[in-house]
Parts: C-alpha cells; structure tokens; sequence
C-alpha cells in the first residue's frame, strides 16, 4: 500500500519562509505523480493552492510555489502571514486512476 | 463557475447502506473528472473513488472496493456514492471534488457528514 509522507507540524516567523515537503515511503516522488497541494481550515472545504508539481491555481498569490526537490515534493511559502495558518495536505497520482493524500502539515505562524 | 452540492448524508447502523449525491452545475459531465474524499473527525483526507469524464473507467481505493459504487447520472449532471457494509471507520465527511484536468482537485463541494453508529 502506497504511503505519502508529509511532516506532521512546521512553524514559522510572520514573514519568514517555510518549505513542507512529500514524499513516498517507498521511492521517489516525480512529476509523473502530478503533485498538488491544497491547504484547509477548520470547518471549511480545501482549497486548490499547486498542481501538476509547480502551476499555482487561479487567485493563488505567488507567496506559494511548488518544486521537486531531491526525491519530494515541495511547496515554499515566502513572506508567510497569519491567515496562512492551516492544514497542508498534498495529494499524488500513485498508478492508474489512484490518487494517494498525505497525512497533512499544520501550520502554525508565530 | 463549477459548484458541486453534496447530500444524503446522516446516521446508519454498522453493516448499512448509504447513499449520497453530488450536484454539478457550470460544468457538463463529460468535461469533468469526479472524485469523493473522506475526511474522518480530527483526520487528514482520504482519496475514495474517481469517474473518469467519459465515465467508462471508474477506480476506488482498496479500503472501500467491493463495498462502494460511484456512478453518475448525465440527465441530471449528478454523481453518486453508494456505499454498503458500512463500518465505523467510514465515518467521515464526504467531498465531492471536480477536476476539469491537469490531474488536480481543483473544485470542492462543502463536504456531508456520515456517521456510522448504533
């Protein structure tokens, strides 16, 4: 069974930089897994932030972007804010028509 | 603009049946990829099954196949998830999510809660 990593907690300074990663437990995360990431609040649906490894959905500010770096997927956060405090979640592309979500990151800004 | 409205949800005992339904509006069936994903309380979410836009192909994961059946109805522009053999890990709230390509979940219903209980 296909596991997708994600660390469980990350913190960071307002303003500062924050890079939260996903990978596999098995292998190396590519761009054939068609990364996406998507952040939620509590209570409330996920938003679309990155998909197809690095192209920001429509409305997202370019404080985000997406990357593979060495064998994960990576979103950076720069110039992070308050209200860009929630849960992380990335999802893979694992086979044919199976999609796999990572565990999720809580963010916490402070 | 792509709006997906979940319904259907609510209690069952373990070992029952439930079935939910997703409108679609802004988009047409045939150009939309849907998927639904599960979130239990206080958990991350669960990918569970994607129709495919020409909805010959449909997959599932491995913790609901041969107890969950997603189809669609184009007259309606609605897909459902009939789910049987319920169990208490099923409980969770149901997303509806539309992806209109590039492989991303790029639209999101509000979610339905499911409770499994006696």
């Amino acid at each position: 069974q296909t596991v997708v990593t994600q660390e469980p907690s990350f913190s960071v300074s307002p303003g500062g930089t924050v890079t939260l990663t996903c990978g596999l437990t098995s292998g190396s995360v590519s761009t054939s897994h068609y990364p996406s990431w998507y952040h939620q609040t509590p209570g409330q649906s996920p938003r679309t932030l990155i998909y197809n490894t690095n192209t920001r959905s429509s409305g997202v500010p370019d404080r985000f972007s997406g990357s593979i770096l060495g064998n994960k997927a990576a979103l950076t956060i720069t110039g992070a804010q308050a209200d860009d405090e929630s849960d992380f979640y990335c999802a893979l592309y694992v086979s044919t028509g199976l999609w796999v979500f990572g565990g999720g990151t809580k963010l916490t800004v402070l | 603009q792509v709006q997906l409205v979940e319904s259907g949800g609510g209690v069952v005992p373990p070992g029952g049946s439930l079935r939910l339904s997703c409108e679609v509006s802004g988009v047409t069936l045939n150009r939309i990829s849907m998927h639904w994903v599960r979130q239990a309380p206080g958990r991350g979410l669960e990918w569970v099954t994607i129709i495919a836009s020409d909805g010959s192909r449909i997959y599932y994961a491995d913790s609901v196949k041969g107890r969950f059946t997603m189809s669609r109805d184009k007259s309606k522009n609605a897909v459902y998830l009939q789910m049987s053999s319920l169990r208490a890990e099923d409980t969770a709230v149901y997303f509806c999510a539309g992806d209109s390509g590039d492989y991303k979940f790029d639209h999101w219903g509000q979610g339905i809660l499911v409770t499994v209980s006696s």
